[in-house]
């Protein structure tokens, strides 16, 4: 069965760093990967996916994603952080040929930029 | 605007009352979800629809009913809310496809008392 994980309740940087927010997956074949971000008292919102092709997907706001089948892994990256970045951070997973709805969450990271 | 719209965002009910939370989009897709958000767990699907009049149980549909009448309106029905329903719940909506990913609602925030 499809799983996603993410390893970090809570992530702290500077404004100005670079940012990591990690994520895990195991799937039969080659998987569909998301990112999506929530702001307090709003919906999830889609940030970037990887379908197939390129390795490093990039998305909104500046975020980009790297897709790593050797580790399974597929980590939210941005190269200078902003305090408007902090928010909650949801990777998610579906397995090619299975049904659209069948989206795996995981259980969410929050990111936190201090000024 | 292409939007997920849920109703209401919040509601506060007690034990036993029956209550409907909507769920509509305006982008014609086919795929619909409904999904609860509680603290450590993320988002657990509940139930979902592949297209008009097709539904089928996610992870946690105990406690919860749904029915596609109409290709924009996807409702959850709780009969019979309990506490332990207490939760933000989130519609979502997504293309046949899968390629993409879903479009959310803005959430409801439920209490049961």
């Amino acid at each position: 069965a499809q799983s996603v994980a993410q390893p970090e309740d809570q992530v702290n940087v500077a404004e100005g760093n670079p940012l990591t927010v990690k994520c895990t997956y195991s799937v039969s074949g080659n998987p569909y990967l998301f990112w999506y971000v929530q702001y307090p008292n709003r919906g999830l919102q889609f940030l970037l996916k990887y379908i197939t092709g390129d390795n490093l997907v990039k998305g909104s706001y500046g975020f980009e994603a790297e897709f790593n089948k050797s580790q399974t892994s597929f980590h939210l990256k941005k190269p200078s952080a902003l305090v408007s970045d902090s928010a909650l951070y949801f990777c998610a997973v579906r397995e090619p040929h299975s049904s659209a709805s069948k989206i795996i969450f995981g259980s969410g990271t929050r990111l936190s930029i201090r000024p | 605007e292409a939007q997920v719209t849920q109703n209401p965002r919040y509601l506060i009910t007690v034990t036993g009352k029956k209550l409907t939370v909507t769920c509509s989009q305006n982008m014609n897709h086919e795929y619909m979800s409904w999904y609860r958000q509680d603290p450590g767990l993320g988002l657990r699907q509940i139930y979902y629809s592949m297209n008009v009049e097709v539904t089928d149980k996610g992870d946690v549909p105990e406690g919860y009913k749904v029915s596609r009448k109409e290709k924009r309106n996807f409702p959850l029905i709780l009969e019979s809310p309990s506490p332990n329903q207490t939760s933000l719940y989130f519609c979502a909506s997504s293309l046949s496809s899968g390629n993409y990913g879903y479009t959310f609602g803005s959430g409801t925030r439920l209490t049961v008392v």
